[in-house]
């Protein structure tokens, strides 16, 4: 099976543009999860996608944003980007959504990741 | 909300000795511990997963260990090898949000 994709893989812009970034999940999986890594701050967790619906989010302002196809592959978008935006991106594929679930333990696999500089 | 604690100073050692990594958990016990290695510019690989009822889980060179007296997980690659040098992320799934350690870069010197 082929992995988790995401594009593009380098990005660069600048203060108060926006971003979309893809993730194509792994065949068959239809959770879909974004993280944000940065030096400073590790590895954040933004939100979660299943069937197309938000199912968690993390605490990061509304600037981000996202949404997933019937097809499962997602999108996100950050508006009006700040320096404070340039991170490593990654995203994640399970098969289930493990988020409302306390004893789910389904293995997430993440893709390289977008890297997104902002000037 | 949960924080997940991993010594930020990379440990170094000798190829073929037993890497000893550290992960702290604050306020409720997860449901279970995940660790994963990150190789530089990639995204992070699955390794293992301990749930709060196991003490200890074993996958080839690796083990790893939950005590919930000390909400701590300990991660062990035995005979480690150059191929191992990495950064290793302790992550939490108890809650709805997943929550990471900023992870321990290993240095195995051969």
């Amino acid at each position: 099976k082929a992995g988790v994709t995401q594009t593009p893989r380098y990005l660069i812009k600048t203060r108060g543009q926006q971003v979309t970034l893809s993730c194509s999940p792994i065949s068959g999986h239809r959770s879909v999860s974004w993280y944000q890594q940065t030096p400073g701050q590790g590895l954040q967790f933004l939100f979660e996608y299943f069937s197309e619906t938000q199912r968690n989010k993390g605490n990061f302002p509304g600037r981000f944003s996202g949404r997933q196809f019937s097809n499962s592959r997602s999108e996100m978008n950050v508006s009006t980007l700040e320096l404070g935006d340039s991170a490593l991106y990654l995203c994640a594929s399970s098969l289930e959504s493990s988020g409302r679930s306390r004893s789910s333990t389904d293995t997430q696999y993440f893709g390289p990741g977008t890297r997104l500089t902002v000037l | 909300s949960q924080k997940i604690e991993q010594n930020s100073e990379a440990l170094n050692i000798q190829e073929g000795k037993t890497a000893t990594l550290t992960c702290n958990y604050t306020n409720y016990s997860p449901a279970y511990l995940q660790w994963y290695r990150q190789d530089p510019g990639r995204g992070p690989v699955f390794l293992l997963l301990i749930r709060e009822n196991e003490k200890e889980k074993r996958k080839e060179r690796l083990k790893v260990t939950f005590d919930t007296t000390l909400k701590q997980s300990l991660f062990h690659i035995t005979a480690s090898q150059p191929a191992d040098s990495a950064t290793y992320l302790c992550a939490s799934r108890g809650s709805y949000i997943p929550t990471f350690g900023r992870g321990t870069s290993l240095i195995v010197h051969p």
